[in-house]
C-alpha cells in the first residue's frame, strides 16, 4: 500500500530565511508525485508534478525536487505569502485511475 | 470557467440525518473524485468517476454514495449521518489520463451532531 510522510508537521520561517520541507514515500511504481498548496478554508491548489527521479521543477520561490524515496519541496527566500500547509501525493503504477495517496501536509508560516 | 464549485460551504445534520452535497464542474473533465480532509490525516478518496455512468470506491466509501449522470455533476450521498463524518469534503476533477493535474473545489464542511 502507498505511504506518504511529511515532515515536519509546522514550520515556523522569518521572512527571507529558506528552507525544505520532505516528502518521504513508498509506492509500487512510481506514476508521479504531486505537490499541492492550501490556504485555511481553501481547496488545495495544484503546484507542480514530478514523474522520475532527478526532475527539478520551479515556479516563483518554490523549487521542487524527486529521488527515488522522497521529494524536497525548497522555499527560498520567502515571504509571507508563502504561508500555507504545502500537501505532498503519489500516485503509484497499481493504483486505480484518479486514487491519490496524500501525506498529512506540513503547516508553513512566515512572519515578517 | 468558475472551475469546480460545491455546495453548501458549512453543514450541521444531526446523527441519522441524510443529505446531498453537491460538485459540479465546468472545464468537460471526463474525471471527478471526492475527498475528505480530517485533522492528521491527509486526504483520503470516498468515491470517483471515470466518466458519465461509471463510479467507483476509493478507499473509505462506507456510508456514502455517489452517481454521474452527466458530465458536470457528481454529488455525494450521506445515508445516514453519523458523528464519524464530521469532516470538511473536497470534489476535485481532471481531464487527463490517470496522473494528469487534479483541480479541487473549495470544500464543504460538514458537523455531525
Amino acid at each position: 500500500e502507498d505511504q506518504v510522510t511529511q515532515s515536519p508537521e509546522a514550520l515556523r520561517l522569518q521572512e527571507g530565511e529558506s528552507s525544505s520541507l520532505n516528502c518521504s514515500y513508498t509506492v509500487s511504481g512510481l506514476r508521479g508525485l504531486f505537490w499541492y498548496r492550501q490556504d485555511p478554508g481553501k481547496g488545495p491548489e495544484f503546484l507542480f508534478t514530478l514523474y522520475s527521479a532527478g526532475e527539478e521543477k520551479e515556479k516563483e520561490r518554490l523549487k521542487a525536487t524527486l529521488t527515488k524515496k522522497e521529494s524536497f519541496l525548497h522555499i527560498t527566500a520567502p515571504k509571507p505569502e508563502d504561508s500555507a500547509t504545502y500537501l505532498c501525493a503519489v500516485q503509484g503504477s497499481t493504483d486505480s485511475w484518479g486514487k491519490l495517496q496524500f501525506g498529512a501536509g506540513t503547516q508553513v508560516v512566515v512572519t515578517p | 470557467n468558475a472551475g469546480v464549485t460545491q455546495t453548501p460551504k458549512f453543514q450541521v445534520l444531526k446523527t441519522g440525518q441524510s443529505m446531498t452535497l453537491q460538485c459540479a464542474q465546468d472545464m468537460n473533465h471526463e474525471y471527478m473524485s471526492w475527498y475528505r480532509q480530517d485533522p492528521g490525516m491527509g486526504l483520503r478518496l470516498i468515491h470517483y468517476s471515470v466518466g458519465a455512468g461509471i463510479t467507483d470506491q476509493g478507499e473509505v466509501p462506507n456510508g456514502y454514495n455517489v452517481s454521474r449522470s452527466t458530465t458536470e455533476d457528481f454529488p455525494l450521498r450521506l445515508l445516514s449521518a453519523a458523528p464519524s463524518q464530521t469532516s470538511v469534503y473536497f470534489c476535485a476533477s481532471w481531464g487527463g489520463g490517470p496522473i494528469d493535474t487534479q483541480y479541487f473545489g473549495p470544500g464543504t464542511r460538514l458537523t455531525v451532531l
